[in-house]
Formats: structure tokens, sequence, C-alpha cells
């Protein structure tokens, strides 16, 4: 079983297109993470969610719009796709307190054409 | 801000020790030490964390200096799957969030 795991693995769009990536956590972990890796590969986080609620928001463009369902689940909605969105999107989770690292997914490429 | 300093690249012989440094001078009381790994096109990997005392895992060993400004990541039998990059991070107890630096691209050659 993957431990956190990311659909869809590639994504290729049109500019102007809205897209979602789906992130699914089967850890039992409370928080869950976005990172974006860009073209240079710095990694830079863009949402941290803890049992459903948002409590991290890194300066993101509101065309991005995460939601969590439950706390196992956290997607990614992306409006209004631009050129500059063509990166990796990485899912994580951990538990909420404590020293824990994070289990990350195997990311989500998406390329904007 | 960067937290720490690591070197670029580096190469390790397969079956020899791997000794990735990290310099974190600045680091406070209560923020812990720990290193991911980035093997190509996958997700980062948590590797290890340390506070102050040296720490083992089945992947690898953290060496922490006694002023705590530097540390070493050991992986003591590199095997070429080991070729990635390597992230150290410093981060206080119970803060939500990992930076990652540029880290360092660590080759395992045969």
């Amino acid at each position: 079983d993957t431990a956190v795991s990311q659909t869809p693995k590639y994504l290729v769009t049109q500019m102007g297109n809205d897209k979602s990536i789906k992130c699914e956590q089967n850890l039992g972990h409370d928080t869950m993470y976005w990172y974006k890796q860009d073209s240079k590969k710095f990694l830079k986080i863009m949402f941290s969610y803890n049992n459903k609620e948002l409590i991290i928001n890194e300066t993101v463009p509101n065309r991005f719009s995460p939601k969590s369902p439950d706390k196992a689940h956290l997607n990614l909605h992306i409006n209004s796709l631009e050129l500059g969105d063509s990166a990796v999107y990485f899912c994580a989770s951990s538990p909420y307190q404590g020293t824990y690292g994070y289990t990350f997914g195997s990311g989500t490429r998406l390329t904007v054409v | 801000d960067a937290k720490t300093t690591q070197p670029p690249s580096m190469d390790c012989a397969e079956g020899r020790a791997a000794n990735l440094p990290c310099n974190h001078s600045t680091i406070s009381g209560n923020e812990y030490v720990y290193w991911y790994r980035q093997i190509h096109s996958q997700g980062p990997q948590y590797i290890i964390h340390g506070l102050k005392n040296n720490e083992t895992n089945e992947m690898a060993s953290l060496i922490i200096t006694e002023d705590r400004k530097s540390s070493t990541l050991i992986l003591p039998h590199a095997t070429l799957r080991d070729t990635a990059v390597y992230y150290c991070i410093v981060r206080p107890y119970n803060f939500n969030k990992f930076y990652f630096g540029s880290g360092t691209k660590l080759n395992v050659k045969p």
C-alpha cells in the first residue's frame, strides 16, 4: 500500500484551463501539505492542513485552492493555469505534534503549454 | 533565509562510507537537525533527525558536534541507489514547515 498517493502522476494542459491534483494518505496522520518544486529544483511549501483546517498558506496566488474533505485527503485545485505553474507538485503528511519527519508522495508533474 | 550550508556536490565510491557535512552555525537551542534525500524524479524521503545526541537508524547515522554548529550524515556503505540530493534542514520543535535549500548532490560511483 502506498502511504501517500497522488493522482495524476503527469498532467499536461493548456493555459487558462482549470485542473485538480488529488492526494490521499493512509498513515493516519493529522497534517497534510502541498509543496512545489520548480525547474530549478527548489522545493517550496505552499499549504498545510491539519485535520481539515488550513494552517499554512505561503503567499500562494489565490488561483490555487486546496481542499481537504477529511484528514486523509488534500486536493489542490488550480484555476486559470499559467505557464509559470509548470512544476512538480508534492503532497506530504505528518503527525501534527512532535518532531516527526514528513512522508512525501511521488509527485505530480504539471506541464502547462 | 538559508540556515544551513552544504557543499553543492560530492562523490563517493560504491561500498565506502559517504560523509555529508552541514553547517548550521546559527542554530537555536530548540531547533532540530533533519536530513532528507530526493532520488531523481521521486518525492523527498525523510532519513533521520536529531537535537544534540548522535542518532542512528537503519538508513544512516547523524553526528552533531558538541556546539551543534555543524553535523554530518553518514551512509555507512553507499550504493548506487544512494545517488540523490541530500538536504540538511534545521527546524524548531513543533514548527509545521520544512524549508528546503539546494542540498548536496551525492554521486555514488562504481
